[in-house]
């Protein structure tokens, strides 16, 4: 158990809803990540949140979004599905946000999103 | 735009047998992970390596960092069954934003 928590696990859904992932980080860590493995894509990262602060974006899509709340944990707003947005979502945490080595990174269990 | 290769892709291994995974990546980085992942699970941290010359060992499986060839190996030793998973290595350019391989589906028979 990495201590990171993430809600629901497995979610289907049709295309152009909008769902909400969750994910509550380690006890004491203040960055978040959120990553996306799919079967084309390999494991990309999409965005990082340290502190309750944006901190950097990658491969994230316009119609997604994430923030990081006072209390640390962080949601992934994922909208206008399309099926390829089936995949597997992590969320990760360190204890750091910047700079050089910023603790090591541990993954959450992955919510598993399916689009019909 | 960093890169991250591993080969092989695919690793289909006797048990008891020994064998290295491969790791090249494209720009100057002294920080790579190594991850453990199961189907349908999550990723297991394994080694984190963060200087040139690192080696880190767990078992039956040992790790390497060479900065100047921007190369890391995963050497496994001795194969057993429960080795059998993916594996995958990660750079870490920026505060633990990682670009990840493809990964290596390592299959161990008996």
């Amino acid at each position: 158990d990495s201590g990171v928590t993430q809600t629901p696990k497995h979610l289907i859904t049709a295309t152009g809803q909008r769902v909400t992932l969750r994910c509550s980080p380690r006890s004491g860590d203040l960055s978040v990540y959120w990553y996306q493995q799919s079967l084309d894509q390999g494991l990309q990262f999409l965005i990082q949140y340290y502190n309750g602060e944006e901190r950097a974006k990658g491969n994230i899509l316009e119609r997604f979004s994430a923030q990081q709340f006072p209390d640390l944990h962080s949601e992934l707003n994922l909208s206008s599905l399309e099926l390829g947005d089936s995949a597997l979502y992590f969320c990760a945490s360190s204890v750091a946000g910047s700079g050089g080595f910023t603790g090591e990174l541990f993954f959450g269990e992955g919510s598993r999103l399916t689009v019909l | 735009e960093l890169k991250v290769e591993q080969n092989p892709l695919f690793l289909s291994m006797q048990e008891g047998k020994n064998y290295t995974i491969y790791c090249n990546y494209s720009t100057t980085s002294d920080r790579l992970y190594w991850y453990r992942q199961d189907p349908g699970k999550s990723l297991e941290s394994l080694f984190v390596l963060l200087s040139n010359g690192a080696v880190k060992q767990e078992g039956r499986l040992m790790a390497s960092l060479d900065t100047k060839a921007r190369l890391s190996t995963l050497h496994i030793t001795a194969a057993v069954h429960d080795l059998s998973a993916t594996y995958f290595c990660a750079v870490d350019k920026v505060g633990s934003r990682l670009t990840f391989g493809e990964g290596t589906q390592l299959t161990v028979n008996p």
